[in-house]
């Protein structure tokens, strides 16, 4: 079983909210973990998004529209990426990342398509 | 502004190495390590290893322990990361990334350089 799983592609519409998850291998408790999001368009090279932990331990990067949030979903064992008031430009991949076992893992991405 | 330069696109021969080059620029090249990531074409990213300019300490995913070296010149803030045996699953685009260690926060990165390994 992959560290980090996240769903392959996602639709939303403009203007809506859009949930992207990011789950954790059964035997690694996401509440231990900063989880790292990126963002991918095609062409260019991935852009930080946000980094979350908890409520006090957060962090957007610079430039990030807050409109990007991050959560997490304990009971499901997921970091979460919410984008709200989806945008035409937010259409791209999306990819979580964590440190695990000294080694930085990424999720496989997950396409949203904003339609 | 703080950018990161990769060297252009490269074509090897299957069993041959290559070495990707990464010059930083706006900051303090010695404060930030820098990690590589690759990305073969339409498929997701995948960590290689983090390099410390200042110590020149490295860090590198079990799958390319032996197949890959990270090093790099502080007089022009430049770092390297060179894969050797080539195989035609090493085509990918190569990424460098700064981060401020012991953290993800992978930002800027390089633009990229495509390595293609064909016969």
């Amino acid at each position: 079983q992959a560290v980090l799983t996240q769903p392959s592609s996602l639709s939303a519409s403009p203007g809506a909210s859009a949930s992207l998850t990011c789950t954790l291998r059964s035997d690694i408790n996401v509440g231990t973990y900063w989880i790292y999001w990126f963002q991918q368009k095609p062409g260019s090279p991935p852009q930080f998004l946000l980094t979350y932990k908890s409520e006090s331990d957060k962090q957007r990067g610079s430039g990030v529209p807050s409109r990007f949030s991050g959560s997490k979903g304990a009971s499901a064992n997921a970091g979460i990426l919410l984008i709200s008031g989806l945008q035409s430009e937010d259409e791209a991949d999306y990819y979580c990342m964590i440190w695990h076992s000294s080694t930085w893992v990424f999720g496989g991405g997950t396409k949203l398509t904003v339609l | 502004q703080v950018q990161l330069v990769q060297s252009g696109a490269e074509v090897k021969k299957p069993g041959a190495s290559v070495k990707v080059s990464c010059k930083a620029s706006g900051y303090t090249f010695t404060s930030y390590d820098i990690n590589w990531v690759r990305q073969a074409t339409g498929q997701g990213l995948e960590w290689m290893g983090w390099m410390n300019p200042n110590s020149g300490n490295t860090g590198y995913a079990q799958k390319f322990q032996g197949r890959v070296t990270m090093t790099r010149d502080t007089s022009i803030t430049t770092a390297y990361m060179e894969l050797s045996s080539l195989r035609s699953e090493d085509t990918a685009v190569y990424y460098c990334a700064r981060n401020p260690g012991e953290t993800g926060r992978f930002d800027p990165w390089g633009q990229g350089t495509l390595v293609t390994v064909s016969s």
